[in-house]
C-alpha cells in the first residue's frame, strides 16, 4: 500500500541536542511538507519542497532545517536553536501540480518531547 | 495569505445530518477549497475538495456558495466515528501551500 511513513512515533531528547525526524513516501509525489501542531491548535507550515533538491521556508522555519536529496525522503532536523521544540510533527505529500487541487496525504506524526 | 474561519466546536446527534460552515472571504478565483479531518494523535485525513461546483463523494458533500466566500461540509448521517476536528483550508494556485486554521471540533452524541 502506498503512503507516508514517519518514524519514530515518539521521540525524547534533551535540551540542546539536534534531532532528525524521518519522513518517507512511496506515492511518487513531487511535493512534500512539514507541519507542526501544538495542543489544541491547527497545523503550521515549517518547510515545503516542490521538487528534489529544492525547498522553501514556511511560516515557522526558524530553528528547523530540511533536505530533499531524494524524491521519497524529506527529513526534518529540529536544531537547538528552536526555542519550543516540544510538539507533534506531521509530514505530508501531494502530487505537486501547483494548481491547488492536489489533496494532501499525511503521515501519522512524530511526537517530540524535549526536556 | 489565504485564510479560513470556522466555529471552534459543534455538536450533532448520531444518524442526523451535520453542516460544518467555513468562511473564506479572501479566496481568489483559482483557490481550491479542501476539507480534512483529524482524530487525536493521528495525521489529518482528506475528506473532499472543490473549486466552484458542489461536490459529492462517499464520505461527504461540499456545498460552495455562489460567490465562493463560504462553503459547507455536509455529513449526511453522522456516526460516532465522525467525531473529529474538521479543517477547511485553501489550496493556493501556483503554490503547493495549504493554510490550516484551528478547525471545528465535532462532537457526535449517541
Amino acid at each position: 500500500d502506498g503512503g507516508i511513513t514517519q518514524s519514530p512515533k515518539y521521540l525524547f531528547r534533551k535540551e540542546g541536542q539536534n534531532v532528525t525526524l524521518s519522513c518517507e513516501q512511496n506515492l511518487n509525489h513531487d511535493a512534500m511538507y512539514w507541519y507542526r501542531q501544538d495542543p489544541g491548535q491547527g497545523l503550521r507550515l515549517i518547510y515545503y519542497s516542490q521538487i528534489v533538491n529544492d525547498f522553501q521556508k514556511g511560516d515557522i522555519a526558524e530553528g528547523y532545517s530540511v533536505s530533499r536529496e531524494k524524491k521519497e525522503s524529506f527529513p526534518l532536523t529540529v536544531t537547538s536553536a528552536q526555542k519550543n521544540p516540544t510538539a507533534f510533527y506531521l509530514c505530508a505529500s501531494s502530487i505537486g501540480q501547483a494548481l491547488g487541487d492536489s489533496p494532501l496525504h499525511f503521515g501519522n506524526g512524530t511526537r517530540l518531547t524535549v526536556t | 495569505d489565504a485564510k479560513t474561519t470556522q466555529p471552534n466546536s459543534m455538536e450533532s446527534n448520531e444518524e442526523e445530518p451535520v453542516h460544518l460552515p467555513c468562511n473564506h472571504s479572501t479566496i481568489s478565483g483559482t483557490d481550491y477549497i479542501h476539507w480534512y479531518r483529524q482524530l487525536p494523535s493521528q495525521g489529518p485525513e482528506y475528506v473532499i475538495h472543490g473549486l466552484t461546483s458542489n461536490v459529492n463523494n462517499r464520505m461527504a458533500s461540499l456545498a460552495i456558495a455562489e460567490d465562493r466566500k463560504s462553503s459547507t461540509l455536509i455529513l449526511h448521517r453522522a456516526t460516532l466515528r465522525d467525531a473529529a476536528v474538521y479543517y477547511c483550508i485553501l489550496g493556493v494556485y501556483n503554490f503547493n501551500k495549504f493554510y490550516f486554521g484551528s478547525g471545528t471540533k465535532l462532537n457526535v452524541k449517541p
